[in-house]
């Protein structure tokens, strides 16, 4: 099936660092969002984007849906202890079909305090 | 509001006997997704349900596995006789467009 590369698997930060990861396709998508997930617990939606170049920020998260449609992008700004866990990206391709959601591999972020 | 539930949260089976697993979506979501992780790793896509039906199956791992949807709501994804290789989170969603809601999950493992 479709895959899509997210990287790093893992980042072990300092406090108050910024965090960067990103996810990437062969192919295009039309829709990428961005998941975190805390053990024992769901993924919880952070953002969604929906239009190539779309920069959108929930709070210190940022993320962008890239140019080429084939990429997207979260930034954590001044990272916090509750920021711990495991970053998903996941989208919708063409591909694919309208209702399945690809999933990354995910980012675990680990912050030492 | 209340999001999506899952139950039971564990559950602990044998090698070879049925489990049932339950989903209540949120209110007035349309679709309804199964997935399943294993431990360590990203998320499978096993079924999705546009109101009571089912368009796409084409995840579901094996024909153990089997799922249903009625009154637009309540979902059970069922896989009998399991196998160990079935122990794993499973995972229910539901949405009203793009953006999916995930419950808690079930943690299911076989012995």
């Amino acid at each position: 099936g479709q895959q899509l590369n997210q990287s790093p698997q893992s980042m072990f930060i300092q406090e108050g660092e910024d965090v960067s990861m990103n996810c990437t396709s062969s192919s295009i998508f039309n829709t990428w969002l961005w998941y975190k997930q805390d053990p024992g617990e769901g993924p919880v939606l952070l953002i969604a984007l929906y239009k190539a170049g779309e920069l959108t920020s929930n709070g210190r998260l940022t993320a962008q849906f890239g140019i080429t449609r084939k990429d997207s992008f979260l930034n954590i700004s001044a990272s916090i202890p509750s920021d711990v866990g495991i970053y998903f990206c996941a989208g919708y391709s063409p591909i694919q079909g309208a209702q399945k959601l690809v999933f990354g591999q995910g980012t675990r972020l680990t912050i030492n305090p | 509001g209340a999001g999506v539930s899952q139950s039971p949260s564990n559950k602990v089976t044998e090698k070879g006997k049925d489990v049932e697993l339950r989903c209540d979506p949120i209110s007035g979501h349309t679709a309804l997704y199964w997935y399943r992780q294993r431990l360590g790793q990203g998320l499978e896509f096993l079924i999705y349900f546009q109101g009571n039906s089912a368009p796409d199956k084409s995840g579901l791992p094996s024909d153990r596995f089997s799922a249903e949807r009625t009154g637009e709501s309540v979902s059970t994804l069922t896989i009998q006789r399991t196998q160990q290789e079935d122990s794993a989170v499973y995972l229910c969603a539901s949405s009203r467009s793009y953006e999916q809601y995930f419950g808690p999950g079930t943690r299911l493992t076989v012995t």
